[in-house]
């Protein structure tokens, strides 16, 4: 399978543990993306990077999120002394970052529940 | 600052039928990209089709075509066909220029029936 994936899939936590999820582009495409989905809404934009530079940070990422792309291909995002309200939908995307449309490729995410 | 708004939170249609799901949108640039995606029950956002700001003919992708009303800010996603596997979520969202983060809109819960 060459698309975007996520791990892990699911992830069960308690308040105040920290949570690591990992992302693996499609291969060569050079910028990445994160989304949070909550129940019955849209995905929210939470941060993007151009290889490894993190080019852009929502202002919903607060000081307990943090995201990498240390080599430019795979990314991290840790949130940091979990909150019952970081339950939600993680989502990471990929594009190519060239072509008329450009589109962006989303990995099946990764669940989050804090207990 | 850009909006997506879907006014439709759920719509039936039945199978074979053609539906047409609303979005408008709001901002002030001139170059952006207008997308679509599905999002069934399994949870992956599945994209569906692009329309970029400066193309003059509406996009066209197998049985979902867009109707890009520029004036009016619209980007309606019609569904030609319906079939039971299209019961989903769909999402409409906006692209300032050619890269960058996608707004979404809230989404439009469809249910195909037979």
């Amino acid at each position: 399978d060459t698309g975007v994936s996520q791990d892990p899939r699911h992830k069960i936590t308690k308040r105040g543990q920290n949570v690591t999820f990992r992302c693996d582009p499609i291969s060569e495409h050079n910028r990445l993306y994160w989304y949070r989905q909550t129940l019955g809404q849209g995905p929210e934009f939470l941060t993007y990077f151009q290889n490894e530079a993190q080019l852009e940070k929502s202002r919903l990422l607060s000081d307990r999120f943090s995201a990498e792309r240390p080599k430019g291909s795979f990314s991290t995002l840790e949130i940091q002394r979990t909150e019952q309200g970081d339950s939600a939908m993680y989502l990471c995307a990929s594009s190519p970052g060239t072509g008329k449309d450009n589109e962006q490729f989303f990995g099946p995410g990764t669940r989050l529940t804090v207990l | 600052a850009q909006k997506i708004t879907q006014t439709q939170p759920g719509m039936f249609v039945q199978e074979k039928e053609a539906v047409t799901l609303d979005c408008t949108y709001d901002t002030s640039d001139q170059s952006y990209g207008l997308f679509w995606y599905k999002q069934p029950s399994s949870g992956e956002m599945i994209f569906l089709i692009y329309q970029g700001s400066y193309d003059e003919q509406n996009a066209t992708e197998g049985r979902y075509s867009l109707n890009f009303q520029k004036a009016r800010k619209s980007a309606n996603l019609v569904i030609s066909a319906s079939q039971l596997g299209d019961s989903a979520m769909y999402f409409c969202a906006m692209r300032k220029g050619s890269w960058g983060k996608l707004q979404f809109g809230a989404g439009t819960q469809v249910v195909v029936t037979p």
